[in-house]
């Protein structure tokens, strides 16, 4: 199994410009999640999904949208990219039953910088 | 309590100290308690996942206890070790899962 696997690693992005984060996952994970990483600040939620087709919003959606048409992949679209979304993107899953969600499970991030 | 609050923010031990770090939630619609270890470079790997009122969980040098009345957690690490060095994630599970900023273990030889 792979596991969970972001592409790209590594971007540089012009103000204005579009990009899609991607994100699959092979454990068939009903729950998965997309966090940002800015230093001293921990991990924000972004956005969040409890299965195909349903997503919710997280702590910081702004600037942000994703969409959950299949089980496995979670992209992530920056439309209008901005340098406050310069930080490094972590896509997460988890088995979640009964409420309670089983550990989770990340990809190794992508960082990414608008300037 | 309306955040994941963790303290303190770092700590530098020395080889052989035990230490350990708290970590605040909201006791209100609680679920489930997170704890990660994120090593530098590399992505977060659960510690343990917590659920119970006075639930305590072990894993080798490290546990950890949890108190969802008063909404805390405690993370334990006995005879630290320079390997130990990371930063430890804690997440409250209220409907969304959401992290605080992490206390940042440095143990020195």
């Amino acid at each position: 199994n792979a596991g969970v696997t972001q592409t790209p690693k590594f971007r540089i992005l012009k103000i204005g410009q579009s990009m899609t984060l991607q994100c699959t996952q092979d454990m068939n994970h009903n729950y998965m999640y997309w966090y940002r990483q800015d230093p001293g600040m921990g991990l924000k939620l972004i956005y969040y999904s409890v299965g195909a087709g349903i997503t919710d919003k997280g702590e910081v959606p702004n600037g942000y949208n994703v969409s959950r048409s299949t089980t496995e992949d979670f992209p992530l679209r920056l439309e209008l990219a901005a340098p406050s979304q310069t930080s490094v993107y972590f896509c997460a899953s988890s088995f979640r039953s009964g409420g309670i969600s089983g550990e989770l499970f990340f990809g190794e991030g992508s960082r990414l910088t608008v300037l | 309590i309306l955040n994941v609050e963790q303290s303190p923010q770092s700590l530098h031990v020395q080889e052989g100290d035990s230490t350990n770090f708290t970590c605040s939630f909201p006791s209100s619609n609680f679920y489930a308690l997170h704890w990660y270890r994120w090593e530098t470079a590399k992505s977060p790997e659960a510690l343990f996942v917590m659920t119970l009122n006075g639930d305590e969980k072990k894993k080798g040098r490290i546990s950890a206890t949890l108190n969802t009345k008063e909404g805390y957690s405690y993370l334990y690490i006995k005879g630290s070790q320079p390997e130990d060095s990371a930063t430890y994630l804690c997440a409250s599970l209220t409907g969304k899962l959401i992290f605080g900023q992490g206390t940042t273990l440095q143990v020195k030889p």
